[in-house]
C-alpha cells in the first residue's frame, strides 16, 4: 500500500542553520506529494506540492524536488527562523486512492534563537 | 487563515456518551474528509464524502462513527458511544477533486473522552 517515511521524528537547529527533512515515498501508481506544516492549536496547512518527476515545490524559503528514481521528497531551508518551529509532514495522494492522503509521522523542528 | 470551519474547538465527554462535531468546508469544495490525530501526531483517515456521497470510509468510521454532509448544512461527524482512546483532535479538511488535489484543513475538534 502507499506510504510515507520521514527519517526524522524531531530536528533541533539554531536560526540561520540549513535544513533537511527526509522523505521517502511508496505508492503503486504516480503520487502527488505534499509537504504540509502544522502549527499548535491549527491544523495543517499545504507548504507546497509537486506531481511530476524533477518537480521543485517551493514555499517561503522551502523547498523540495520530487525524485521518482530515488522515491524521495526531501525538505530543505537554507536559513531557518525561529517562526519556522512547527512539525512538518510529507504526504502523498495517488490517483487510485480516491485523493486519501497518506502522511508520513512528521518531523517536530525547533529553531532556537 | 483557513477557510474551513469546524466546531466546537473543544469537546469533552464521558465514556458512553455521544460526542458530535461538525464542519464547514471551504466554499465550492465539494469534497470533504475527516482524519483523526493521536497525540503522537499521527493521522487515521476516516472517511470522505463528495457532495453527500460516502467515497471511502474504514471499518471503525462504520461501526462506531456517523457522518454525514446533507447540503444546505454543516457536515457532521458523531461518535456514537466514545471510548477514551477516541481522545484526539479530529480534522475536517475540504478539496476541489477527488484525485491528487490539495486538502485544506480546519483547526480541528480536540475531543477529550473522560
Amino acid at each position: 500500500g502507499d506510504s510515507v517515511t520521514q527519517t526524522e521524528g524531531q530536528v533541533a537547529l539554531s536560526e540561520e542553520d540549513f535544513l533537511t527533512i527526509h522523505c521517502n515515498y511508496s505508492a503503486s501508481g504516480y503520487p502527488t506529494l505534499f509537504w504540509y506544516v502544522q502549527y499548535p492549536g491549527e491544523g495543517p496547512q499545504l507548504l507546497f506540492r509537486a506531481s511530476r518527476d524533477k518537480e521543485k515545490g517551493s514555499s517561503r524559503g522551502f523547498e523540495a524536488t520530487y525524485d521518482k528514481g530515488t522515491t524521495s521528497f526531501h525538505l530543505r531551508k537554507a536559513s531557518v527562523q525561529e517562526s519556522d518551529s512547527a512539525v512538518y509532514y510529507c504526504a502523498l495522494s495517488d490517483l487510485n486512492s480516491n485523493n486519501r492522503i497518506f502522511f508520513g509521522d512528521g518531523t517536530q523542528l525547533v529553531v532556537k534563537p | 487563515n483557513s477557510k474551513v470551519i469546524q466546531t466546537p474547538r473543544y469537546l469533552v465527554k464521558g465514556q458512553g456518551q455521544k460526542a458530535k462535531m461538525r464542519c464547514i468546508p471551504e466554499k465550492g469544495h465539494p469534497v470533504v474528509f475527516w482524519y483523526q490525530q493521536n497525540k503522537n501526531n499521527e493521522f487515521k483517515f476516516l472517511i470522505n464524502f463528495q457532495n453527500q456521497e460516502v467515497l471511502q470510509q474504514i471499518d471503525m468510521t462504520e461501526k462506531r462513527f456517523s457522518a454525514e454532509c446533507p447540503s444546505n448544512s454543516p457536515c457532521s461527524l458523531e461518535i456514537q458511544s466514545s471510548e477514551a482512546g477516541d481522545s484526539a483532535l479530529y480534522l475536517c479538511a475540504s478539496s476541489l477533486r477527488r484525485a491528487q488535489n490539495t486538502l485544506y484543513f480546519g483547526a480541528g475538534t480536540r475531543l477529550s473522552v473522560l
